[in-house]
């Protein structure tokens, strides 16, 4: 079947402007979680939503990071007034349930903010 | 299209055994390969392996790469419960950094 897929591909954007990621995650997969990887470095947890739940916000940097998903499906990632420092490739994962199911990652979308 | 494959998806074993997590690839303009164990949220950085024969070591965790076959292998040697884990084995794509990651390993020790 189809797996986790993330639009755009790749952004580029300009300092200070507002910009939104979009994760489809696997049909039937509960849990949905966003990474941050930046160059040279290794993931970094970002966001994760478990069914109804209430969002695990821990991992966001700032409060210029905002996520939303509906339902089990669709998320989004939004970065406001975004910053150099927001460049990096932001891979969101889904799975069948928390913690102790195998992710499945999408392909991830590079940022870049000049 | 990049292309990484692991194996086993899932392993059980007792606490105390050695075990081999296999990670093969398939990556245009290859560089380097990582291996992440993950517990909960973000999976966690164990090694980068660059070079084919040269052999990466931590604690009880080792790690070797053979470009010519184009593998990697995982090797933890007697198992605690605290090994427990997700492993993940990734390749990033030379140019745009992203990363190609495996469905993972899930190992499952039993004391």
């Amino acid at each position: 079947g189809a797996g986790v897929s993330q639009s755009p591909s790749n952004k580029v954007t300009e300092k200070g402007k507002d910009v939104e990621l979009r994760c489809d995650p696997i049909s039937g997969h509960t849990a949905l979680y966003w990474y941050r990887q930046r160059l040279g470095q290794g993931l970094e947890f970002l966001i994760y939503f478990q069914g109804n739940s209430a969002p695990d916000k821990s991992g966001l940097p700032s409060d210029r990071f905002s996520a939303e998903r509906t339902g089990e499906s669709v998320s989004t990632l939004t970065i406001q007034r975004t910053q150099q420092e927001d460049s990096a490739v932001y891979l969101c994962a889904s799975s069948k349930g928390l913690l102790f199911y195998e992710q499945y990652f999408g392909p991830g979308t590079r940022l870049t903010v000049t | 299209e990049d292309k990484v494959v692991q194996s086993p998806l899932s392993l059980v074993v007792h606490e105390g055994d050695t075990v081999t997590l296999n990670c093969s690839y398939e990556v245009t303009n290859f560089r380097s390969l990582l291996w992440y164990k993950q517990e909960k949220k973000a999976p966690t950085f164990l090694f980068m392996l660059t070079s084919s024969g040269i052999e990466k070591k931590s604690g009880r965790l080792s790690s070797i790469l053979d470009k010519k076959e184009l593998f990697s292998i995982l090797n933890i040697t007697a198992t605690q419960t605290g090994d427990s884990a997700i492993y993940l084995c990734a390749v990033p794509n030379f140019g745009n950094e992203k990363l190609t990651f495996g469905t993972g390993t899930r190992l499952t020790i039993i004391p």
